[in-house]
C-alpha cells in the first residue's frame, strides 16, 4: 500500500527557512498529486499547497508566497520550502497523497519547532 | 474565503448509541463538475488522520458501514449508527472544492 514519510529538521530558528521532505512508497510519484497540510494548536489543520509531477503548484493563498514545493522523481520525494517563519508556522507538518479532492493516506507526521 | 463549522465540538457517547456531527460551509461546495466534494477525517489519538467518507456520502475502502455521511450545498453530517470503543478521536470534515478547508474538528469521546 501507499505508505509516505517526513523527514527534516524539527527545530527552525525564525525568520529561516523550514525544509521538509515527503518520501513516497508503494505508488509511483508520477500518477498523483501529493501535498502538504500542517495543524497547529492555533489553526487546526490547514492545507499548505500541492503538486504534480509535470510541475504544476498550487499554494494557499494565507501563506503570502513563502512556499515553494518542488518534487524528485527519481528519488520518489517531494519536498517542502517556507521561508521567513515565525512562531505561528510551528505545526505537525503532514505529506499526503492528493486525488480527487481529497487526502488519501497521509503521512505519520513530523513536529516543526520554531525558536532561536 | 471558505468556513467550515462544525458542531458539537465535543461529543460523549455511551458504546452502542448514536452520534452525529454537523458541519456547514460559509458557501455552496459544488464543484463547476457539478460534484460535491466533502470529505470527513478521523483522527485516533496519536496518529494522522484517515479518510472516513468522501464526496459527501461515499465510505472509503474498509471503513465500517455505521459511518455514513449526507448532505448538500453547505451543509454536512456525519453519523455513526452505532458508535463503538474504537471511535474515539476528533473528527474533521473537509471542503475539497474551493481550499481544501477544514472544520475545527469534533473530538468523540465514550462514556
Amino acid at each position: 500500500q501507499v505508505q509516505l514519510q517526513e523527514s527534516g529538521p524539527g527545530l527552525v530558528k525564525p525568520s529561516e527557512t523550514l525544509s521538509l521532505t515527503c518520501t513516497v512508497s508503494g505508488a509511483s510519484i508520477s500518477s498523483y498529486y501529493w501535498s502538504w497540510i500542517r495543524q497547529s494548536p492555533g489553526k487546526g489543520l490547514e492545507w499548505i499547497g500541492y503538486i504534480y509531477y509535470t510541475g504544476i503548484t498550487n499554494y494557499n493563498p494565507s501563506l503570502k508566497g513563502r512556499v515553494t514545493i518542488s518534487m524528485d522523481t527519481s528519488r520518489s520525494q517531494f519536498s517542502l520550502r517556507l521561508s521567513s517563519v515565525t512562531a505561528a508556522d510551528a505545526a505537525v507538518y503532514y505529506c499526503a497523497k492528493h486525488t480527487n479532492r481529497k487526502f488519501n493516506p497521509w503521512g505519520q507526521g513530523t513536529l516543526v519547532t520554531v525558536s532561536s | 474565503e471558505i468556513v467550515m463549522t462544525q458542531s458539537p465540538l465535543s461529543l460523549s457517547v455511551t458504546p452502542g448509541q448514536p452520534a452525529s456531527i454537523s458541519c456547514k460551509s460559509s458557501q455552496s461546495l459544488v464543484y463547476s463538475d457539478g460534484k460535491t466534494y466533502v470529505s470527513w477525517y478521523l483522527q485516533k489519538p496519536g496518529h494522522s488522520p484517515q479518510l472516513l467518507i468522501y464526496e459527501v456520502s461515499s465510505r472509503f475502502s474498509g471503513v465500517p458501514d455505521r459511518f455514513s455521511g449526507s448532505g448538500s450545498g453547505t451543509d454536512f453530517t456525519l453519523k455513526i449508527s452505532r458508535v463503538e470503543a474504537e471511535d474515539v478521536g476528533v473528527y474533521y470534515c473537509m471542503e475539497g472544492t474551493h481550499l481544501w478547508t477544514f472544520g475545527q474538528g469534533t473530538k468523540v469521546e465514550i462514556q
